[in-house]
Parts: C-alpha cells; sequence; structure tokens
C-alpha cells in the first residue's frame, strides 16, 4: 500500500535533548512538508522540501531542523532551543511542490516533556 | 482578519442529518480548495479538492466554492456516526507551495 508512515507513533523528550522525527513515502511523491498541530491552531507549517537536497522554513522554523538525502524521507529534528516542542507532528507530501497538487498525511506524532 | 475562518463547534447532529461546514476567506487571490478529515490521534485525509467556484460532488459529500463571496462549504447528506471527526479546509494561492489551514470544526454524529 502506497502511503506515508511517521514513527514513532508517540516520543517524549528530556530537557536538553534533541530528537528526531521520522517521515517515509512511498508515493513517488517530490515534494514534502512538514506541520505542527496544536490544540485550537490550525496546522502551521514548519519545513518543506520540493526536491531532493534542497528544503526551505515555513512559518515556525526556529528551533527545528530538517534533511532530505532521499527523496521517500524527510526527517525532522526537535532541537533544544524549540522551548515548546508538545505538539502533534504531521508529515506530508505531494506530488509536486505546488498549490494545484493536493497534500496528503501521515498519522502523526506526538511529541511531550518529560 | 484571519486569512481563513472556520467555526470550531463543536457540531452536534442526529444520524441521518445533512450537515454543512463552512470556511470563510479574506484573500482573493486563493484558488485551491480542499477540505480535510481528521479522525482523533490520526492524520487529516483529503475528502474534496476543488479549484472553481461551484459545486463538486463525491457520494454523500458536496463542496461548495463562492469566490465572490470568499466562502467555502462542505455539505453531507446522510450523516453517519462513523462522519464524526474534525473537518479543516484548506486554501492555497495560485503558484504557491503553502496551504493556509482553518482551525477544524470538531463534528458528532449522534446515533
Amino acid at each position: 500500500d502506497g502511503g506515508i508512515t511517521q514513527s514513532p507513533k508517540y516520543l517524549f523528550r528530556k530537557e536538553g535533548q534533541n530528537v528526531t522525527l521520522s517521515c517515509e513515502q512511498n508515493l513517488n511523491h517530490d515534494a514534502m512538508y512538514w506541520y505542527r498541530q496544536d490544540p485550537g491552531q490550525g496546522l502551521r507549517l514548519i519545513y518543506y522540501s520540493q526536491i531532493v537536497n534542497d528544503f526551505q522554513k515555513g512559518d515556525i522554523a526556529e528551533g527545528y531542523s530538517v534533511s532530505r538525502e532521499k527523496k521517500e524521507s524527510f526527517p525532522l529534528t526537535v532541537t533544544s532551543a524549540q522551548k515548546n516542542p508538545t505538539a502533534f507532528y504531521l508529515c506530508a507530501s505531494s506530488i509536486g511542490g505546488r498549490s494545484n497538487q493536493p497534500q496528503h498525511f501521515g498519522d502523526g506524532t506526538r511529541l511531550s516533556i518529560l | 482578519q484571519k486569512e481563513v475562518e472556520q467555526d470550531p463547534g463543536p457540531l452536534s447532529v442526529p444520524e441521518g442529518a445533512i450537515v454543512s461546514l463552512n470556511c470563510t476567506y479574506s484573500n482573493s487571490a486563493f484558488q485551491y480548495f480542499m477540505w480535510y478529515r481528521q479522525y482523533s490521534r490520526k492524520g487529516p485525509e483529503l475528502l474534496m479538492y476543488t479549484y472553481s467556484s461551484g459545486n463538486k460532488e463525491d457520494g454523500r459529500f458536496t463542496a461548495q466554492v463562492d469566490k465572490s463571496s470568499k466562502y467555502i462549504s462542505l455539505f453531507i447528506r446522510d450523516s453517519q456516526p462513523s462522519d464524526s471527526a474534525t473537518y479543516l479546509c484548506a486554501i492555497s494561492g495560485a503558484g504557491s507551495y503553502q496551504l493556509t489551514f482553518g482551525k477544524g470544526t470538531k463534528l458528532s454524529v449522534i446515533p
């Protein structure tokens, strides 16, 4: 089955620790995205990548980093500089990085602070 | 004014009712309109995608876009308990990578 796989489903972070969230897709999509979802707020874009080895900051990139070494993989690192990391993180992909290509989502990773 | 406004609800309806979910937007450059359904602890699932004014139907779901009023709607006919979820509208402009999401409306369909 084609789709987007996010792991782990739940993740806990200690103070001062960096953690990495995994996102893998087998849809052969060029573009990939990371969003953060908080209660009562819409999805907010953290980073996006339209092609391998290239990525751009979204609206709330501070305290996060990404890499795009392979087409199918777009991991997100939540660094210790992110002071309020508790949220539901969603990875998405689309055929291309343009608005006329709808985005498809994985089932998310819930990150909490220990 | 926020770019996309969506009533958060919650909205509770009896099984079989017609449900109307709505979003308004402020930017007339927006051209692409999507509705996503999100079950608890899951990622959003694309339900409807349209780019023109008028209606688009898919089974029990109808998406309606009125660009002159900057208003979009999702209608669910013969609602089922399995439709209980949060519904998100998402809008984008031509040539833009970014989707702007509404905050979502939580729907409960009571058997």
